[in-house]
């Protein structure tokens, strides 16, 4: 089955301790995305990538890394998180077998940092 | 810049009214345009779109037709079910060879019987 898989769906943190979120799609997909859903605020893009070894910041890239050493996987790392980095975030794919208009989402990762 | 601006929600309607959702858009050239629906405690799926000027695009009862002299996308169903209690967004996507969305705000749906 296509699809983006996300983990862990729920984390619950405390300010300045490191943590990774993985992204992973199994549909050969180039391009890569992060986002942040925000009350009021929609959804933000984080970073991008648009192939193994290659980023781009977003529009609220502020206090997040990515890499993409491997096609399939897109981790977010949050080096010293802090509170306002609680949001739900989304990952998201598109490419080879699809259309750049369409995008596929992961499950979202509901993170709350204390 | 891009820009997608959709009605506030919440909009609570009740089962097999009519639906119409506001989506106004600021983008240089000519983007592409999408509905994506979120139910609860999932993520995002594309329920429609539309790559030019005029194309309406369908998808489970819903339509959207590109305006282009209005810059407007507005979402429309004529007979909503419970079953379409959702946060909606639109989104568009510009630029040659561009991947990066833009998203409005959402606006949230709740249909009841």
């Amino acid at each position: 089955e296509a699809q983006v898989t996300q983990n862990p769906r729920y984390l619950i943190t405390v300010t300045g301790k490191k943590l990774t979120v993985t992204c992973s799609q199994n549909m050969n997909h180039e391009y890569m995305s992060w986002y942040r859903q925000d009350p009021g605020l929609g959804l933000r893009q984080i970073y991008y990538s648009m192939n193994v070894e290659v980023t781009d910041k977003g529009d609220v890239p502020e206090g997040y890394k990515v890499s993409r050493k491997e096609k399939r996987n897109f981790p977010l790392i949050l080096e010293s998180p802090s509170p306002n980095q609680t949001s739900l975030y989304f990952c998201a794919s598109s490419g080879q077998g699809a259309p750049r208009e369409t995008q596929y989402f992961g499950p979202g990762t509901r993170l709350l940092v204390l | 810049g891009n820009s997608v601006t959709q009605m506030e929600g919440p909009v609570t309607l009740s089962e097999e009214a009519f639906l119409t959702i506001n989506c106004t858009y600021t983008a240089t050239g000519y983007p592409s345009l999408f509905w994506y629906v979120q139910y609860p405690g999932e993520g995002l799926q594309l329920l429609l779109k539309a790559t030019k000027a005029d194309d309406k695009g369908s998808n489970k009862g819903f339509e959207a037709t590109y305006r282009k002299e209005t810059t407007s996308f507005h979402l429309e169903k004529g007979s909503v079910q419970v079953s379409d209690s959702a946060v909606y967004f639109c989104a568009l996507l510009s630029g040659a060879g561009s991947y990066q969305l833009t998203f409005g705000k959402g606006t949230k749906l709740s249909v009841i019987p």
